[in-house]
């Protein structure tokens, strides 16, 4: 039961082009969303992320928008650059009264931006 | 160091040997969170903690996995008679818990090979 999904598991963009990455998930509980980036060898590295009661956080080249209603939310990225080569997940968490982050995460999208 | 620290880095081990992999988070985080990656996928999530107490467990495979985290900080992950399924990178991340919304601080991960 994968409840966060990433359906494309690579994209290639051209240096300056905008890259968006995409995320569906299945769980209505889940009220806060992340991004992360991860280099090869490496762990995830926190990049943005957005809570449910809004639709858009942006932060530098980087903005994440979501779509409560379609259960759907993407990442812009623009400029992209070659340093933006990586994999790039997707999270969710909600609906845990424990006062915790249980974080789901999806399988990734591997992103090359060609110089 | 600023960040968090996982040893070893890489581990191979025989099926049926015990194996033991270490985290040191971030200093002041409380909460600590550990992670099974296995090939292709995105974490999933196996326990976490707030200081000592181990507050969920409920993505440990088997009760061949124990996790402690005995003074609050450091935390060890041990697997019992490793099996060839138990391969994978297993990360550990941390973050602070003064607000619930908060994003993880992850480590690199130590790779485990079960032969």
């Amino acid at each position: 039961d994968q409840q966060v999904k990433q359906n494309s598991p690579s994209l290639s963009v051209q240096e300056g082009r905008i890259s968006i990455l995409n995320c569906d998930y299945t769980n209505s509980m889940f009220d806060y969303f992340l991004w992360y980036k991860k280099y090869p060898a490496e762990g995830p590295t926190f990049l943005i992320s957005i809570s449910s009661i809004k639709d858009k956080n942006e932060d530098g080249r980087f903005t994440v928008f979501l779509n409560k209603s379609a259960k759907h939310l993407s990442l812009h990225i623009v400029p992209s650059q070659p340093g933006d080569s990586a994999v790039y997940f997707c999270a969710a968490s909600g609906g845990n009264s424990g006062g915790y982050q249980k974080v789901t995460f999806g399988t990734g999208t591997k992103l090359q931006v060609i110089p | 160091g600023a960040g968090v620290s996982q040893s070893p880095r890489y581990k191979v081990a025989k099926r049926g040997q015990d194996v033991a992999l270490r985290c040191d988070p971030i200093s002041g985080h409380v909460s600590l969170f550990w992670y099974q990656q296995a090939l292709g996928q995105g974490p999933e999530f196996l326990t976490y903690f707030q200081n000592e107490a181990q507050l969920d467990k409920s993505g440990l495979p088997s009760d061949r996995f124990f996790a402690e985290r005995p003074e609050g900080s450091v935390s060890t992950l041990k697997i019992q008679r490793t099996q060839q399924e138990d391969s994978a990178v297993y990360l550990c991340a941390s973050s602070l818990v003064d607000r619930l919304y908060r994003p993880q601080h992850f480590g690199d991960g130590t790779r485990l090979s079960i032969l």
